[in-house]
């Protein structure tokens, strides 16, 4: 079974601090890694995914198979910021639907 | 394209009663995937579909729920009868091979049993 966790349920960091949230999982297989981002009452939109190792409103993330770990960082955040976010992990090369975290409320404080 | 596109954004309704959410996937993708999200359990999987046929329906809750894709441009998920536990905000969203399989949302559809 697949499963992503996302300990934090709610992180709160001063505008100008580096973020990082945390996200593991777990697969028996080789997985693609995600990063969704929700803003107050919209719809999900896609912040990053692993293999395009590309980075998106300063935004990054590295896949550790080691640690089972993607964890997304910035490393100043800013108040536009503030959201919820979202890991998701699906199989690699598949079309199959992302099995999600519970997500982590992301709160920046002026 | 527009996106992927939801009706209705908002519904309350009576325990009972049927509910039918509408979804429009964006022109050419060929999966089309229900999610259901509530503050408990997040963001669950229900049902998807490629090429208007379903694939995986493990996660539909129980036999109240039904999703249908009768054409490659719309879907309907159906609740006979609403539960108040059905509350939630219900997300469509597709995606196609050629795109890479990147998963787009739409704006959910918030349902509220009373």
């Amino acid at each position: 079974a697949q499963r992503v966790t996302q300990p934090e349920k709610l992180l709160s960091v001063f505008k100008g601090a580096p973020v990082e949230l945390k996200c593991n999982y777990s697969y028996s297989g080789s997985p693609e890694l995600f990063w969704y981002v929700q803003y107050s009452r919209q719809r999900l939109q896609l912040l990053l995914r692993h293999i395009s190792r590309e980075s998106i409103k300063g935004f990054t993330a590295d896949l550790n198979k080691g640690e089972t770990s993607f964890h997304l960082k910035k490393p100043f955040a800013q108040e536009e910021d503030s959201a919820m976010y979202y890991c998701a992990l699906r199989s690699g090369g598949g079309a199959d639907g992302l099995t999600f975290g519970k997500g982590t409320h992301l709160i920046i404080q002026p | 394209d527009a996106g992927v596109i939801q009706s209705p954004r908002h519904e309350v309704t009576e325990m009972g009663q049927e509910v039918t959410l509408r979804c429009k996937p964006i022109s050419g993708h060929d999966y089309l995937f229900w999610y259901r999200q509530t503050m408990m359990r997040g963001l669950e999987l229900l049902i998807y579909f490629n090429n208007n046929v379903p694939i995986d329906d493990s996660g539909m809750p129980e036999d109240r729920f039904s999703a249908k894709m009768p054409n490659a441009s719309f879907s309907t998920l159906k609740i006979q009868p609403s539960e108040p536990r059905d509350s939630a905000v219900y997300f469509c969203a597709s995606s196609s091979r050629r795109g890479g399989n990147t998963i787009y949302f739409g704006e959910g559809s918030w349902l509220t049993v009373v």
